[in-house]
């Protein structure tokens, strides 16, 4: 089975930083996505990771240790807008020409106060 | 805007009728997905499509018919819907690449759907 665990809910405060964790057991392992959901929105790409160590972009880093099975996004410089829900996702292995579907978690809504 | 789109955004609907919804991609993707979302609940994939083929129906109930009759269209096709089918449900399109690269799923925006 599948099972992709993070903290339902986090909150910070504007400038500060905020690191939310992700951890995952699943039946092979092709990527780790995050994407962030503002209410009523799409689901935007974030970051992957398919290599353990830390991508930094901008303000957003995300970090994988593969033999962990886990995985966080740091948030730096928390603004009021970064107030959204943060899904992590593990992407299983391919078939053939068609690609790993995606395995969510539940989603961590942060909210930032001012 | 991902480049995504999807219509209607929201749908309010008996248990008796039927009705579709419809996505589409303006990216030049060749796989195509429908997720459903509940509160407190994970994304749950439903179908996805690849070059037009479906490759996956996750147990989905048969009152949810997909269609997919080009690259850039999907359609979701409901019929006798249950309550507990209320939810948002989010289309997504991706490029299936042999290289090793993002491949990342960008979503549309959704289609609140309530059944009454």
């Amino acid at each position: 089975g599948q099972n992709i665990d993070q903290p339902t809910e986090m909150t910070a405060t504007e400038g500060a930083i905020v690191q939310i964790n992700c951890t995952y057991q699943t039946s092979g392992f092709n990527g780790l996505f995050w994407y962030q959901q503002h209410a009523g929105e799409a689901p935007t790409f974030l970051s992957y990771n398919v290599l353990d160590g830390l991508e930094e972009k901008g303000r957003f880093s995300s970090f994988l240790s593969r033999s962990k099975g886990y995985s966080y996004l740091l948030l730096k410089e928390l603004q009021m807008k970064d107030s959204a829900s943060y899904l992590c996702a593990v992407r299983g292995p391919d078939r053939g020409s068609t690609l790993g579907r995606l395995y969510f978690g539940r989603g961590t809504q942060l909210t930032v106060w001012p | 805007e991902t480049g995504v789109t999807q219509t209607p955004r929201h749908l309010v609907m008996g248990m008796t009728n039927k009705k579709s919804l419809k996505c589409e991609q303006h990216l030049g993707h060749n796989a195509m997905y429908w997720y459903k979302q509940s509160a407190k609940k994970p994304l749950e994939l439903m179908f996805v499509y690849s070059l037009e083929e479906r490759v996956e129906n996750n147990s989905v109930p048969s009152r949810f018919s997909p269609e997919c009759p080009n690259s850039s269209h999907l359609f979701l096709h409901l019929h006798t819907l249950q309550p507990e089918d209320s939810a948002l449900y989010l289309c997504a399109s991706s490029q299936a690449s042999g290289e090793l690269s993002y491949n990342e799923q960008f979503f549309g925006p959704g289609t609140r759907l309530t059944v009454l």
